[in-house]
């Protein structure tokens, strides 16, 4: 039990393109879904906090605009990177949970590359 | 604010050898803490969790760590290495969100 799967897990696209980034809980509700960017040998940093029918409560520094955070329903939340650009290259990992963070699942992760 | 700082971005040991990687954290109310390790290119899965009871946690892959208030710390050991465990290991602490330290690689030499 207790599956998310995060969908693509590598893309790659043209700067100015728009991508987005699925993330699924297969087995359960997810009240709540957390999205993380990761530069590469660095730790996870917390962009964003979504609940599930609400607006996402983004991390200062994070631009609203550009990473746009949907969860419509309790199994699925999406994380669009707008008019992307190389320096928004990065690995982005979500992670879903139905009882708070001390009970979250990760994805497996999307490897973004914008050229 | 909470906060996780890991002491030594990188840990080497030997095949067979004792695995200790440090965590200590910073929290204004009683931390729920976790483990988790990350192999290249994928997502995070959990190693072990403190959350209340019990200070020692036992986790999978014959992982433990031990909860010490006193030391705000939540060290992870592992009795005898195995060149499977290598990878980055990140800990992490969690109140309304999750925030995680700057992470450990192992490495284990044969």
């Amino acid at each position: 039990g207790a599956v998310v799967s995060q969908h693509p897990s590598w893309v790659i696209c043209k700067s100015g393109t728009s991508v987005k980034i699925e993330c699924r809980s297969l087995d359960f509700q997810a009240t709540t879904m957390f999205w993380y960017r990761q530069f590469p040998k660095q730790s996870l940093m917390l962009m964003a906090t979504s609940n599930e029918g609400s607006k996402a409560t983004y991390e200062q520094g994070v631009e609203k605009d550009k990473f746009l955070i949907n969860h419509a329903s309790l199994t699925l939340s999406t994380l669009t990177v707008t008019s992307a650009h190389p320096e928004d290259s990065s690995f982005y990992i979500c992670s879903a949970s139905d009882r708070g963070p001390y009970e979250a699942f990760f994805g497996q992760g999307t490897r973004l590359t914008v050229v | 604010a909470q906060s996780v700082t890991q002491l030594g971005s990188h840990v080497s040991v030997s095949e067979g050898a004792l695995v200790l990687l440090r965590c200590n954290y910073s929290s204004s109310v009683p931390p729920y803490l976790f483990w988790y390790v990350q192999y290249p290119n994928q997502g995070l899965q959990l190693l072990l969790k403190y959350t209340t009871g019990a200070t020692l946690v036992k986790g999978i892959n014959g992982f433990e760590a031990e909860f010490k208030k006193s030391e705000t710390s939540f060290h992870l050991t592992k009795p005898s290495a195995h060149m499977s465990d290598a990878a980055e290991y990140f800990c992490a602490v969690s109140n309304n969100d999750m925030r995680f330290g700057a992470g450990t690689r192992l490495t284990v030499k044969p």
